[in-house]
């Protein structure tokens, strides 16, 4: 079965550092996506970035960047020049098999709390 | 905002009731899913739907349903409610037109219905 396991529930980065939230995932699946999406405090999910496993180049989205290692199964997020309005839930996310056209659904990790200091 | 909407915000009832959550799809989406957030469960995925029809089930239980209607928009219905069914209740959706064309790399969360169960 599909798992995602993010093993870091907590995390403390100081302004204008950057930080690395951690990600493994285990699939048998050849195709796959991966996902990070933010949750403030508000609770809305916000989509920060994807990566498809055939994905040759890392992804990049402004201040964040994926670190995919397929061969170790991890997609790490990076996040540079942390900001104080970046403390949130992250949480990394597997798309699961498309059905015949359409998108899978995502399975999530338990999310890392990123707490930036001033 | 991601462009999809749910109603109502939140949502205050008793054990034994009977509620219906009712989301709206970004423009274009065929795909809708349904997720829930809880502290012990973490996001766990419920089921998804595609141009009107069940796509995939996740862990919904027997007393919780869903449709899909020709518009696209989305009705979860949650009856018997028990205080373990406190949470907040997510609708995301991605695109793939009627022609099977475009394939986003994105689901779009909504904002969310937290419902409690009193």
């Amino acid at each position: 079965a599909q798992k995602i396991t993010q093993t870091q529930p907590g995390m403390f980065v100081q302004e204008k550092e950057a930080v690395t939230l951690d990600c493994t995932y285990d699939t048998s699946d050849q195709s796959y996506g991966l996902f990070w999406y933010k949750q403030p405090s508000s609770g809305e999910m916000i989509f920060l970035i994807y990566q498809g496993s055939y994905d040759e180049q890392n992804a990049t989205e402004g201040r964040y960047s994926l670190n995919f290692q397929k061969a170790r199964k991890s997609a790490n997020l990076v996040i540079s020049a942390s900001q104080l309005g970046d403390s949130a839930m992250y949480f990394c996310a597997m798309r699961e098999a498309n059905y015949g056209g359409s998108q899978g659904n995502l399975i999530f990790g338990k999310g890392t709390k990123l707490s930036v200091k001033p | 905002d991601s462009g999809v909407t749910q109603t109502p915000k939140h949502l205050i009832t008793a054990t034994g009731q009977r509620v219906t959550l009712r989301c709206s799809p970004r423009s274009g989406d065929l795909s809708v899913y349904w997720y829930q957030q809880s502290l012990d469960q973490g996001l766990q995925f419920l089921i998804q739907y595609y141009n009107g029809e069940e796509r995939a089930k996740g862990n919904i239980l027997e007393r919780f349903s869903a449709q899909q209607f020709p518009d696209l928009h989305s009705e979860l219905n949650l009856s018997s409610l028990e205080l373990g069914d406190s949470a907040l209740y997510f609708c995301a959706s991605s695109g793939m037109d009627r022609r099977g064309r475009g394939s986003y790399n994105e689901q779009f969360f909504g904002p969310g219905t937290r419902l409690t169960v009193l």
